[in-house]
């Protein structure tokens, strides 16, 4: 079955420490793997796409095709990251192209 | 500017009378979506569609019927809402450019439709 799971409903972590947000996927196939970010009272956007392999806002999310893993890291975590990440993948089988959300991670970057 | 549009961002309804919500997007894209959000669920994928007439069933769609008849315009019709169905609503849309595996491109997502049904 096609999966996507991110274990922690919350992460805490001080200002200045390092952050990694997990995310492990389920799918037979190659997908495509995506980071969403949603801001207090703005709209949900993206942060980051595997296929792009960039870094945006100091956060990078590399593919482990073997583990079947796309964490997203940032080595210091900055008050302004605080918000809820949610981890994405689509794939398209037979003409179908779904998106698949995990159930998301609230992270609060603490003073 | 270029954005997706939902209306009403706020409804509060009865169980079984009729509602639909609109979806609409100014960027020419081919693919749109729509998404419920609840606690501890995270998005869940109601319906897609990849162009104009073309559409097909994300992970929940009981309950729920789309149309695109326009390509800007993708509205989610609910024809007897049940108080199962209160939840926050994003419409989604994006370029369709598929990859070899699936798609690659931005999601660009409405501000959300806080449903509540009685």
């Amino acid at each position: 079955a096609q999966r996507v799971t991110q274990p922690e409903k919350l992460l805490s972590v001080f200002k200045g420490a390092p952050v990694e947000l997990k995310c492990n996927y389920s799918y037979s196939g190659s997908p495509e793997l995506f980071w969403y970010v949603q801001y207090s009272r703005q709209r949900l956007q993206l942060l980051l796409r595997h296929i792009s392999r960039e870094s945006i806002k100091g956060f990078t999310a590399d593919l482990n095709k073997g583990e079947t893993s796309f964490h997203l890291k940032k080595p210091f975590a900055q008050e302004e990251d605080s918000a809820m990440y949610y981890c994405a993948l689509s794939g398209g089988a037979s003409g179908t192209y779904k998106y698949i959300f995990g159930t998301g991670t609230r992270l609060k970057v603490l003073a | 500017e270029a954005q997706v549009t939902q209306n009403p961002r706020y409804l509060i309804t009865v169980t079984g009378k009729k509602l639909t919500v609109t979806c609409s997007q100014n960027m020419n894209h081919e693919y749109m979506s729509w998404y419920r959000q609840d606690p501890g669920l995270g998005l869940r994928q109601i319906y897609y569609s990849m162009n104009v007439e073309v559409t097909d069933k994300g992970d929940v769609p009981e309950g729920y019927k789309v149309s695109r008849k326009e390509k800007r315009n993708f509205p989610l019709i609910l024809e007897s809402p049940s108080p199962n169905q209160t939840s926050l609503y994003f419409c989604a849309s994006s370029q369709l450019m598929p990859g070899l595996a699936g798609l690659s491109n931005e999601q660009f997502f409405g501000p959300g439709t806080r449903l509540t049904v009685l």
